[in-house]
């Protein structure tokens, strides 16, 4: 069976620091990871993928993530947060054979202060 | 180029009442998936459907139901609405990459 766990509720960072929200995944076949952002009332935006090659994937705002096999990870990360960055992240797989269905993770909340 | 739209917004709905909600995909896109997002969770696949066929179901009630027409536009029914069905409906356009992108939701409030 697909899942995603997404083990922090909510994380708190400085601006200027580093942030990382954590995502871990179950999936047959090779996975095909996804990090999406919500603000409020508002839908999904999509932030940046891994489907295959380098582990590092870089994507919109400065967010980056990096996927591990062998820990079954996919955790987001910035290299210096902003408070415009406040928002609730979704961490997201699909299976290599099932095109039509992604899982979602329950969501990380991120809470940037000044 | 206009991306994922959805009708209504938001709407308010008494139990036991129909609703139906809409959407239209990226222009060129042939597949819509909806799903349901309850407030403190994350989004639950519901339907997908490709060239007008349903292609994946998710484990929700026969109360719902979608259609998708030939433009594409798709459509997601739910009768005999319960509280529980109070949530934030996503449509999503899925491109040939595999990836989705969503609209900003209808917001269905069941009262």
């Amino acid at each position: 069976a697909q899942s995603v766990a997404q083990p922090e509720d909510q994380v708190n960072v400085a601006e200027g620091n580093p942030l990382t929200v954590k995502c871990t995944y179950s999936v047959s076949g090779n996975p095909y990871l996804f990090w999406y952002v919500q603000y409020p009332n508002r839908g999904l935006q999509f932030l940046l993928k891994y489907i295959t090659g380098d582990n590092l994937v870089k994507g919109s705002y400065g967010f980056e993530a990096e996927f591990n096999k062998s820990q079954t990870s996919f955790h987001l990360k910035k290299p210096s947060a902003l408070v415009s960055d406040s928002a609730l992240y979704f961490c997201a797989v699909r299976a290599e054979y099932n095109f039509n269905k992604f899982y979602f993770g329950s969501g990380t909340k991120l809470n940037v202060k000044p | 180029d206009a991306g994922v739209t959805q009708s209504p917004t938001h709407l308010i709905k008494t139990r036991g009442q129909h609703v139906t909600l809409r959407c239209s995909p990226i222009s060129g896109h042939k597949s819509v998936s909806w799903y349901q997002q309850v407030l403190g969770q994350g989004p639950q696949f519901i339907f997908q459907y490709y060239e007008k066929e349903e292609r994946g179901r998710g484990n929700f009630p026969d109360r719902f139901s979608a259609r998708q027409f030939p433009n594409y536009s798709s459509e997601l029914n739910v009768n005999a609405l319960l509280l529980g069905d109070s949530a934030l409906y996503l449509c999503a356009s899925n491109d040939r990459a595999g990836g989705y992108t969503f609209g900003s939701g209808t917001r269905l409030t069941v009262v």
